[in-house]
This record gives structure tokens, C-alpha cells and sequence, in this order.
């Protein structure tokens, strides 16, 4: 597709479930990020790839938290026993180029709900 | 500490009245702003942006502003019309050539008919 896309669009998991939210970026982009955005936030890093190379995942709130993105173009983070506190929209933004003045384009979004 | 503030949840606005959205930031090493647009239930949308060579970018009916000596930059929207109605995030780039983007809490503009 022409855009970035993201699967599923919403997700219910039980807490303590494990779940895996996918991010098709753009195709040929360098740059991946997640981002979670809570209600009425706005949107906080997670981690950022570029190409394979995992080379920030400051953001990730805990070790419960786990991004790859083995061949450099899906990705999939996962959640291990999800809390309450997980619940979120996570987003997943891909850039074209390594360098600074380019816009991040965004996916819709994976709207989790821990029950 | 914020590094990148919107002070103003919300702001309402005439359509065809000129809508302004404010937004400070912090953290002077990067120089590289962008807007984006939020409709509910997609993701952000970009919108337009600055860099700190500028003190101004125009786009139609969107301009941005910056202030480098104030750490502010603002949006303006002029004529502002319903579809405008949505959430703004003010976004820094950060982290230089990584490019990370720092975003604020977002101001949710309504644009009455």
C-alpha cells in the first residue's frame, strides 16, 4: 500500500496476556518509530529502528516491552503480560531518509484495551 | 520537564476567522519543527513545518511561525473552516540524524459553521 499500515486496528487482551502489534512501513523507508499515545496525550516515543538496527529504545517503558524488526521493513512490537496501564493507542511512524527535515508519516494506529 | 509544551487543550473558532495555535519549547539543539493534524480515530498527519533558518513557512491557508529568541512557534489558520476541526500537535525533531520527534499534548480545534 501507499501508506504506512498497522494490525490490528484494535486489540482486547485479557491482563497478563501476551500481544503483537504489526507495522508494515512505507516501502524503502529507513526509519521506523512506535509511539504510545494515551487518551488525551500526546504521542511518546518508544523506540526507533533504522534499517534492522534497533538504535534507540529508550522510550520503552518496561522490560515487558519488546520491539524487532528483523529484515528492516515490518515490525512488531509486543507486549508481555499486559497491564492495565498498557492500555493505549500505539502508533507506527516510518521516515524515508536518516537525516533531520523530513516529515514522519504515521500509520492509524493499534488501539489496545487491557481488560 | 515538557520539552515541547501546548499550553491550550482546546480552541474555538468562527469559521473563516483565523485560528492560532501556540507551542514552546525547551531544548535549543534542535532546530526543526514540525505540525501534524489528528482526526479520531486515524493517525497524526503532517502538516507543515519549520526549520530554525526560517522565521516563517507558509502552506495555503497554514503558516508557521518560529521565534527562535522565545522558543515558541505558532500556527496560524487563515480562513479557518469546519474540516479544520481536529487535534494539533506541535512535534521538535530530536536526536539529529536519528530524527526521534518529541510532540506536545496537542490542541483540539473546533471551528463552528
Amino acid at each position: 500500500g501507499a501508506g504506512v499500515s498497522q494490525s490490528p486496528r484494535y486489540k482486547v487482551a485479557k491482563r497478563g496476556q501476551d500481544v503483537a502489534l504489526r507495522c508494515d512501513p512505507i516501502s524503502g523507508h529507513v526509519s521506523l518509530f512506535w509511539y504510545q499515545q494515551a487518551l488525551g496525550q500526546g504521542p511518546e516515543f518508544l523506540t526507533y529502528f533504522q534499517n534492522e538496527a534497533q538504535l534507540d529504545k529508550s522510550g520503552l517503558p518496561s522490560d515487558r516491552f519488546f520491539a524487532e524488526r528483523p529484515e528492516g521493513s515490518v515490525s512488531t512490537l509486543k507486549i508481555q503480560r499486559t497491564q492495565q496501564e498498557d492500555s493505549a493507542v500505539y502508533l507506527c511512524a516510518s521516515r524515508p531518509l536518516q537525516g533531520m527535515n523530513t516529515e514522519a508519516f504515521f500509520g492509524q494506529g493499534t488501539r489496545l484495551t487491557v481488560v | 520537564d515538557q520539552q515541547v509544551k501546548q499550553n491550550s487543550p482546546s480552541l474555538s473558532v468562527q469559521e473563516g476567522r483565523i485560528s492560532i495555535l501556540n507551542c514552546d519549547y525547551t531544548n535549543s539543539m534542535f532546530d526543526y519543527f514540525l505540525w501534524y493534524k489528528k482526526y479520531p480515530a486515524e493517525g497524526p498527519t503532517f502538516l507543515i513545518s519549520i526549520s530554525s533558518i526560517k522565521d516563517k513557512n507558509e502552506d495555503g491557508r497554514f503558516t508557521v511561525f518560529l521565534n527562535k529568541s522565545a522558543k515558541h512557534l505558532s500556527l496560524h489558520i487563515v480562513p479557518s473552516q469546519p474540516g479544520d476541526s481536529a487535534v494539533y500537535f506541535c512535534a521538535e525533531n530530536y536526536g539529529g540524524s536519528q530524527g526521534n520527534l518529541i510532540f506536545g499534548k496537542g490542541t483540539k480545534l473546533s471551528v463552528k459553521p
